[in-house]
């Protein structure tokens, strides 16, 4: 079955670059996403890539997808306190509409 | 009101109560989601409800009951339920594959 495994907590200084990492078993994940969860709202998308790419950049956050080790992650640069959350990873298949999500990332930014 | 509503915010229940979870979406979206997120877990989708499919996840007990009378309206109905059932139970509609919007969620304790 679908399985996409996350690490659940991560540390960081401000101004550091964070890089949340995320595998996923399906190999038929056309798209994979990462979601945003702020304390004590629902989830909010962030940012996602198709599978054929292998790069994704938009302003402060880089997606990097290796599709044969069915490897995501996301980096953070310039990790601010407003970025302490928890991130989610979630694939979708082709045709489906739901997504398959992780357990989620807690990131903790320092000041 | 604008995106996603859920209402209660927060329900406290005995195990033999009869309670019912609704979500409002005012985004003109065509697929509307139930998903359970329990600490330290994956987000785990229960029911979705579109134009194409009405997805049940089987592992979902039937204590629990969707209803989804029209595009922009999504109860889940709550019945005999369980300690293990307390969770934050979150709403997300789409229109777009794969592009959620969640609510805030509705935390349910169950004594």
């Amino acid at each position: 079955g679908e399985d996409v495994e996350q690490s659940l907590f991560l540390s960081v200084r401000e101004g550091d670059s964070s890089v949340i990492n995320c595998t996923y078993t399906d190999s038929s994940s056309t798209y994979l996403y990462w979601y945003k969860q702020e304390p004590g709202a629902g989830l909010q998308l962030l940012t996602y890539i198709f599978s054929n790419m292998d790069m994704k950049q938009d302003q402060r956050l880089t997606v990097l997808l290796n599709k044969k080790d069915k490897h995501l992650s996301l980096r953070i640069a310039d990790t601010q306190t407003g970025d302490s959350a928890i991130y989610f990873c979630a694939e979708a298949e082709t045709g489906r509409r739901a997504l398959t999500f992780g357990s989620g990332t807690r990131l903790q930014v320092q000041p | 009101e604008t995106g996603v509503t859920q209402t209660p915010r927060h329900l406290v229940m005995g195990m033999t109560n009869k309670k019912s979870l609704k979500c409002e979406q005012h985004l003109g979206h065509n697929a509307m989601y139930w998903y359970k997120q329990s600490a330290k877990k994956p987000l785990e989708l229960m029911f979705v409800y579109s134009l194409e499919e009405r997805v049940e996840n089987n592992s979902v007990p039937s204590r629990f009951s969707p209803e989804c009378p029209n595009s922009s309206h999504l109860f889940l109905h709550l019945h005999t339920l369980q300690p293990e059932d307390s969770a934050l139970y979150l709403c997300a509609s789409s229109q777009v594959y794969g592009e959620l919007f969640f609510g805030e969620g509705s935390r349910l304790t169950v004594l």
